[in-house]
């Protein structure tokens, strides 16, 4: 049972757009930043989005991020088959100095 | 260019111990917080463990408090991660990975760990 919230699985068509929630509490979403990765089977997660909104260089602008209260968001849009992976978001719990994350999200492209 | 790479994962009995490695290059690794991470087969990601630049703080999950302990070289620009009274559930891939702007912006490519039941 994961700390943070994600839907199992989420999917649309090429093109499409997708959201992707990440809910938690007021001690970890409430009380910082919170980043987003991607991960393809097989190969090690990578950072998509940090400090809530932000992109590293080389992330494509389809990939966005947002956090209201203890909730954040991330959307793709332009949806493409290579972005079917699994995407987890992360925060940390200031009150416990614990890192905590998503279950996980799988997005299929139908 | 940031690389981590794991090292000293396999196979260990039931209550045995395994040391891993991260060796680090293309920052300065001395001034950032590092993190293990794992995943267990087809499982989600979890957090183990995180130390401070300078090794005086470090935290942990609770299910790993008391039988790990990490710890770091920086004059060898290494992470470890000291992995004692291992059980099956201890199995997964162990990540390395640089903190930075509260999150974790660069990973190794793992190392497994396989602790039989």
């Amino acid at each position: 049972q994961s700390v943070l919230t994600q839907p199992p699985s989420v999917s649309a068509a090429p093109g499409q757009k997708v959201t992707i929630s990440c809910s938690g509490s007021s001690s970890n979403i409430g009380n910082n930043y919170v980043s987003w990765y991607q991960q393809f089977p097989g190969t090690a997660p990578k950072l998509l989005i940090y400090e809530n909104n932000k992109r590293p260089s080389g992330i494509p602008d389809r990939f966005s991020g947002s956090k209201s209260g203890t909730s954040a968001t991330l959307g793709i849009t332009g949806l493409q088959t290579g972005d079917e992976a699994d995407y987890y978001c992360i925060t940390c719990d200031r009150s416990l100095n614990v890192w905590v994350f998503g279950g996980g999200t799988k997005v299929t492209v139908l | 260019e940031v690389q981590l790479v794991e090292s000293g994962g396999g196979l260990v009995q039931p209550g045995g111990s395994l040391r891993l490695c991260c060796a680090a290059s293309g920052f300065s690794f001395s001034n950032f917080w590092m993190h293990w991470v794992r995943q267990a087969p087809g499982k989600g990601l979890e957090w183990v463990a995180n130390i401070e630049g300078d090794g005086r703080r470090m935290y942990y999950v609770d299910s790993v408090q008391g039988r790990f302990t990490i710890s770091r070289d920086n004059a060898k620009n290494s992470l470890y991660l000291q992995m004692n009274s291992l059980t099956a559930e201890d199995t997964a891939i162990y990540y390395c990975a640089k903190d930075s702007n509260w999150s974790l912006d660069s990973w190794g490519q793992g190392t497994l760990v396989t602790v039989p039941s």
